[in-house]
């Protein structure tokens, strides 16, 4: 039953490797979202797709690359991870446009651990 | 771009205070603001949001917030708090894009 699930929950690498992690939901939206965490809770968007097609994208290194096979999914791909990396990953999706109904809803976030 | 600033970093208080989180964003124009809750190991939820219509909003467990257009608030309000409600708190808003601009968050620690 679970809306915005993520996998995998947890995820402990050494740096300078490569690295994804999933999203999926179904709630039948058609954006979905990446947020980043940072250490100390602040939230940031990194990116967006809206029917498979990238709609956001902020200010985030190249090495983070975001895929969407479908409008069902929107993983996330970080090649050569860095310590600043470490943060926990928050999926979310929502319907398009900025309506009243269109909130967002959130997955359970992946906390990366880059040592 | 929208900027979100949470004016408490933590506040600490006892089950029954009431509790006011203020919350105060920069944009001129059409926004719609939101109050997400997190509770301790959990992912966010929202707890309510504003479009437009009657300023004061009600949301789930208890919670409201006021919108005050003149003064760019969004305050959360709850007149009696429980343990339960010990969680991490964030305002966010929304303007003519799809970019949801977070505040900081607030961390409410409620004791027994």
């Amino acid at each position: 039953d679970t809306a915005v699930s993520q996998t995998p929950k947890y995820l402990v690498t050494q740096m300078g490797n490569d690295k994804s992690i999933k999203c999926e939901q179904n709630l039948g939206h058609d954006t979905m979202y990446w947020y980043k965490q940072d250490s100390k809770k602040f939230l940031k968007i990194m990116f967006s797709y809206n029917n498979k097609e990238l709609i956001i994208n902020e200010t985030v290194p190249n090495r983070f690359s975001p895929k969407s096979p479908d409008k069902a999914h929107l993983n996330l791909h970080i090649n050569s991870l860095e310590l600043g990396d470490s943060a926990v990953y928050f999926c979310a999706s929502s319907h398009q446009g900025a309506g009243p109904y269109n909130e967002q809803f959130f997955g359970p976030g992946t906390r990366l651990t880059v040592l | 771009a929208q900027s979100v600033s949470q004016h408490n970093h933590h506040v600490i208080l006892s089950e029954a205070a009431s509790l006011e989180l203020g919350c105060n964003y920069s944009y001129g124009g059409t926004v719609n603001l939101f109050w997400y809750v997190q509770y301790p190991g959990q992912h966010l939820q929202l707890l309510l949001k504003y479009f437009s219509g009657d300023p004061l909003v009600k949301g789930i467990k208890g919670f409201e917030a006021e919108f005050i257009k003149s003064k760019f608030s969004f305050n959360l309000r709850k007149p009696s708090v429980q343990w339960s409600d010990t969680a991490e708190y964030f305002c966010a808003a929304r303007s003519n894009d799809y970019k949801l601009s977070f505040g900081a968050g607030t961390t409410v620690t409620v004791r027994a």
